[in-house]
């Protein structure tokens, strides 16, 4: 069966802190990767994608992710973190063939001012 | 406009209840999900239809019944709660030429 890991479960980092949080999956096809971010209280929020191309792609508000298929891992990173970056996050992998989509147990940031 | 509105936000009830969630999107969306997000922040698919047919179906008891009376929304009908269902359900919805994923503000059900 398809999976997606994330190891960090729960992160605390000081602000300024750079950031990496970990995602791995287990497909061997072609795969489109996400990452979201669900605030305190709020829905599940789009922070960035990836399809095909250049495997670093930028999302919203600082976040960048590198996608390297020989380990089958979508890293997010954001090198300097705010208060305001405290969140959920989660990691998701969608299969080229399909609709269905494929989601990390997330990772909670908590951002120390 | 809301793409994906998702209603009640709240929604409190007792063992045994009969409850529905509605889930609306305006995205002419094919595809459209239920998620149910425990107090863990497990994020798990439930059920999904694409073009009002059942594609996906978990292993979810039966007394969770989804509809789909068009391809623009999809309602969750829940009979017989328990304490266990108390949870966050999200609704999504997906389509286009790139599959994105866009989320519902959730409704926190909360079982007594």
């Amino acid at each position: 069966a398809q999976s997606v890991s994330q190891h960090n479960h729960h992160v605390i980092l000081s602000e300024a802190a750079s950031l990496e949080l970990g995602c791995n999956y287990s497909y061997g096809g072609t795969v489109n990767l996400f990452w979201y971010v669900q605030y305190p209280g709020q829905h599940l929020q789009l922070l960035l994608k990836y399809f095909s191309g250049d495997p670093l792609v930028k999302g919203i508000k600082g976040f960048e992710a590198e996608f390297i298929k020989s380990k089958f891992s979508f890293n997010l990173r954001k090198p300097s973190v705010q208060w305001s970056d405290t969140a959920e996050y989660f990691c998701a992998v969608n299969l080229n063939t399909g609709n269905q989509f494929y989601f990390g147990t997330g990772t909670s940031l908590t951002v120390i001012p | 406009d809301t793409a994906v509105s998702q209603t009640p936000k709240y929604l409190v009830t007792q063992m045994g209840n009969d409850k529905s969630i509605k889930c609306e999107q305006n995205l002419g969306h094919d595809t459209m999900y239920w998620y149910k997000q425990d107090s863990k922040k497990f994020l798990k698919i439930m059920f999904s239809y694409n073009n009002k047919e059942l594609i996906i179906n978990e292993t979810v008891p039966n007394r969770f019944s989804p509809k789909s009376p068009d391809k623009a929304h999809l309602n969750l009908h829940i009979n017989s709660l328990e304490l266990g269902d108390s949870a966050v359900y999200f609704c999504a919805s997906s389509g286009g030429f790139k599959n994105i994923q866009y989320f519902g503000a959730g409704t926190r059900l909360s079982v007594l």
